[in-house]
């Protein structure tokens, strides 16, 4: 079964603190990775989208990096504004239908 | 270029009754799709459509359909509602099925009561 899973659920980081969020998946025949923000309430804003294995895409703080298996999205010297849900969606299968995860959600603490 | 557009942003229903929403797709984006997002599941990809013609649908009861005109907007319709299907709705409009990036309306928050 085609499956996307993101870890951790939850992630609280001071501000400054770098870290990653895990996005891994289980799918057959992988057109692309996609990573989006959502703030509360509203819908998903588009971030990067990987191809791939070793492809990486960089915007301001975030960069993301792909595998075979999995896409990580790295967040250097995070500000309170990165404060959001990050999800992640993968691309796949005979139709291209779109698998997201449940999404990270990211705080960061002034 | 203006973005995804999707009305109503609210809607509050009893159950039983039936809700439309549309969705105006990003110009020159053909393809639309939308999803239901709720805090337990995440994001369920519902049906996608292309030239008016839907590609794929996803494992939603059949209270769940939907349409695209020619102009590429899209509605989608719920009859008979249930208190489950309380959720955000999302559509998402791309230039056209495949490798293509998703680009995502706010959303039509509905409240089934």
């Amino acid at each position: 079964e085609d499956q996307v899973t993101q870890s951790p659920e939850a992630l609280r980081l001071q501000e400054g603190e770098s870290s990653s969020l895990n996005c891994s998946y289980t799918v057959s025949g992988l057109r692309g990775l996609f990573w989006y923000r959502q703030d509360p309430g509203k819908g998903p804003e588009f971030l990067f989208t990987l191809y791939s294995a070793g492809e990486e895409k960089e915007k301001e703080r975030l960069k993301a990096t792909l595998t075979k298996k999995e896409s990580f999205l790295h967040i250097t010297a995070p500000k309170p504004e990165d404060s959001a849900t990050y999800l992640c969606a993968v691309q796949a299968g005979t139709g291209n239908q779109f698998y997201f995860g449940t999404g990270t959600s990211l705080t960061v603490i002034p | 270029k203006a973005g995804v557009t999707q009305t109503p942003r609210y809607l509050i229903k009893t159950r039983g009754q039936q809700v439309t929403l549309s969705c105006s797709p990003i110009s020159g984006h053909r393809s639309v799709s939308w999803y239901q997002q709720t805090p337990g599941q995440g994001l369920q990809f519902l049906f996608e459509y292309f030239s008016e013609t839907q590609r794929n649908k996803g494992n939603f009861p059949g209270r769940f359909s939907g349409r695209q005109f020619s102009n590429s907007r899209s509605e989608m319709n719920v009859s008979t509602l249930e208190l489950g299907d309380s959720a955000l709705y999302l559509c998402a409009s791309s230039y056209q099925p495949g490798q293509e990036t998703q680009y995502f309306g706010p959303g039509t928050r509905l409240l089934v009561l």
